[in-house]
């Protein structure tokens, strides 16, 4: 299984809901990535998962708050969003935390706050 | 500060001729990866090529890495209209261990 899941893949949300974001690999990768992407930019990294520890978080606000149960896991938790929020959410692992290494993504979940 | 620039932004050409992407970066780096991204959908990882390689190949795909001139180019030959996306490339940035994706070509192949 080479396969990045991520659930939903769409999202509307209000500024005052709570939501989540699951990504899942079965792939034994020890590094997850989150990345967000506004149309027509490049994936801007804001968190890094190395062996379940938080490795590298780009400045995110805390209105993120990501969370990684177990080695395949890795959720995004959403608190009090603002409008400019709106953008694909892309998950990414890696065999592991390096950036010689391959990530694979998956395909995202646009989400729309409202 | 963005690590890589693409040029160009945008890339229209007929079926079967070769595209060719730049990608040009600041600082040094100890790899550059290419990656293809389909309308709105995930990235795919399409290449990587270490700072002591100049030049690699796989398929229809050839980049050339030129460490003094900090550049880079993805050379697509004999297009296809399945190969219209958005093409990236990735530069590690030193000692962090991270990724940062250049702006990013748009490629689009006409049939």
């Amino acid at each position: 299984d080479t396969e990045v899941t991520q659930t939903p893949k769409h999202l509307v949300m209000g500024m005052t809901n709570k939501k989540s974001l699951k990504c899942e690999q079965h792939m034994g990768h020890r590094a997850m990535y989150w990345y967000k992407q506004k149309a027509k930019k490049p994936p801007e990294l804001m968190f890094v998962y190395s062996y379940e520890k938080l490795s590298i978080n780009e400045s995110v606000p805390s209105r993120f708050s990501p969370e990684c149960p177990n080695s395949s896991l890795l959720n995004l938790h959403l608190h009090a969003l603002q409008p400019e929020d709106s953008a694909l959410y892309l998950c990414a692992s890696s065999h592991l935390w390096g950036a010689q290494e391959t990530q694979y993504f998956g395909p995202g979940t646009r989400l729309l706050v409202l | 500060s963005q690590q890589g620039e693409e040029d160009p932004q945008a890339l229209s050409i007929q079926e079967g001729e070769n595209a060719t992407m730049n990608c040009s970066y600041k600082t040094s780096i100890n790899n550059l990866q290419w990656y293809r991204q389909n309308s709105g959908r995930g990235l795919v990882h399409l290449i990587l090529i270490r700072s002591n390689e100049r030049e690699k190949h796989s398929g229809r795909l050839r980049v050339t890495l030129d460490t003094s001139k900090k550049s880079s180019s993805l050379l697509i030959t004999a297009s296809r209209a399945a190969d219209t996306a958005s093409y990236f490339c990735a530069t590690d940035v030193w000692g962090a261990q991270k990724l940062v994706f250049g702006q990013g070509t748009r490629l689009t192949i006409n049939p």
